[in-house]
């Protein structure tokens, strides 16, 4: 069974930073591509970036919004992908899901969400 | 990047067809065939529903069905169910990233 749960999730004060982790299992970790996606509340879903596998080149490209604050990783040898978030806004704030990629441009298997906060 | 345009909204008695509609332009949904849809219920995790425009992944109903023409892509529900009330998202390729519709809430009446 596929299982995908994130964490790292809280309250943040603007312009700090936060790391969200997301463990996977039940699938071949190494070949996944990984992307994280965000729900601001009361919003609709917002992609946020992606990473391919490290045999692809462990390429990212992110979203405009994002670019150059936030950060994605991983660690194959733990099956966990991770969003290093910095320079925290409060427009940031959202539920962040991780998911797998079934294909290069669509995401099967999703996670619970964990929740970010940005406010003073 | 902007969002596609989805309808807020759509309505259906059970039973129904319905369709959703989701406008994009010549960067994205018009140039490639990777428009996906997801169903999202509220507090759960958003479900893949069809993948490059009209693909079902395997256990995806095949009540589920996409299209495209030009740069508007379609989800069309055949046979509505009470749990089909969700919120419906499609999403494209552009440019090494991926961009949402604004997301449309259906109601099964």
């Amino acid at each position: 069974e596929v299982q995908v749960v994130e964490s790292g999730g809280g309250l943040v004060k603007p312009g700090g930073s936060l790391r969200l982790s997301c463990v996977a299992s039940g699938f071949t970790f190494t070949n996944a591509w990984m992307s994280w996606v965000r729900q601001a509340p009361g919003k609709g879903l917002q992609w946020v970036g992606r990473i391919i596998s490290q045999l692809g080149g462990g390429t990212t490209d992110y979203a405009a919004p994002v670019k150059g604050r936030f950060t994605i990783s991983r660690d194959d040898s733990k099956n966990t992908v991770y969003l290093e978030m910095n320079s925290l806004k409060a427009e940031d704030t959202a539920i962040y899901y991780c998911s797998t990629h079934h294909t290069a441009t669509s995401m099967i298997y999703w996670g619970q969400g964990t929740l970010v906060t940005v406010s003073s | 990047q902007s969002a596609l345009t989805q309808p807020a909204s759509v309505s259906g008695s059970p039973g129904q067809s319905i369709t959703i509609s989701c406008t994009g332009t010549s960067s994205d949904v018009d140039d490639f065939n990777y428009v996906s849809w997801y169903q999202h219920h509220p507090g759960k995790a958003p479900r893949l529903m069809i993948y490059e425009v009209s693909n079902r992944p395997s256990g995806v109903s095949n009540r589920f069905s996409g299209s495209k023409s030009g740069n508007t892509a379609s989800l069309t529900i055949s046979g509505l169910q009470a749990e089909d009330e969700a919120h419906y998202y499609c999403s494209s390729y552009t440019s090494n990233t991926l961009v949402f519709g604004g997301g449309t809430k259906l109601t099964v009446l």
